[in-house]
């Protein structure tokens, strides 16, 4: 099992700026995940960061929006740019081991809202 | 492409009531099917989970899911709920050689005392 460490928990920022959520893991992994979590909305992915590459970005997400670094085999940020009340959200960490069928762990989150 | 599919969005019991929860997801293939619960404060964790074998899987906390391939469902079961089972209820799968777990949009249970 993984453990994962999230920070800041919450937040309640101002629109036109911008927040970086870290994420910390107590063990070395390859890849790492960042899902959002709209209100009453599934968890989406929004990228995919390996350690020494660009992100891989889904489908509506962008490298500008979301930039995401992936320094070393146990940390990641995600940061939200140029934040607007739609972004508020909860946004998550996430990790597995590779290969199909494993499960997922995740950070506790955090509860971003844009003012 | 998957999906997943939680029919019930919101769900309020009493203690003791039985609880099934339905999750049916839209792929052909091989696929790996699990449960994650989300606490209140708390993080995602692992309910259960099947891979391959017995489709009827048994996970923490007196929880069950049968895996149904022919109606594409893994539907989740309680017999009696306890006021500690409040909590959000997401059904996942991945498959096709993604380990990347497709989420449904969840379903809230809470339980009355």
């Amino acid at each position: 099992s993984a453990v994962i460490s999230q920070k800041p928990s919450r937040d309640i920022c101002q629109r036109g700026t911008s927040l970086t959520i870290q994420c910390q893991v107590d063990s070395q992994v390859t890849m790492m995940f960042w899902y959002r979590q709209q209100p009453g909305q599934s968890l989406t992915l929004i990228a995919t960061a390996n350690q020494g590459s660009e992100a891989t970005y889904e489908s509506g997400f962008v490298i500008d929006k979301f930039p995401i670094s992936r320094p070393n085999l146990t940390f990641s940020t995600l940061t939200v740019s140029n934040m607007s009340p739609e972004d508020s959200s909860i946004y998550l960490c996430s990790v597995e081991d590779q290969g199909a069928g494993t499960e997922a762990f995740f950070g506790q989150g955090t509860r971003l809202t844009v003012v | 492409a998957q999906s997943v599919s939680q029919h019930n969005h919101h769900v309020i019991l009493s203690e003791a009531a039985s609880l099934e929860l339905g999750c049916n997801y839209s792929y052909g293939g091989t696929v790996n099917l699990f449960w994650y619960v989300q606490y209140p404060g708390q993080h995602l964790q692992l309910l259960l989970k099947y891979f391959s074998g017995d489709p009827l899987v048994k996970g923490i906390k007196g929880f069950e899911a049968e895996f149904i391939k022919s109606k594409f469902s893994f539907n989740l079961r309680k017999p009696s709920v306890q006021w500690s089972d409040t909590a959000e209820y997401f059904c996942a799968v991945n498959g096709g050689g993604s380990y990347i777990p497709t989420f449904g949009r969840g379903t809230s249970l809470i339980v009355h005392p």
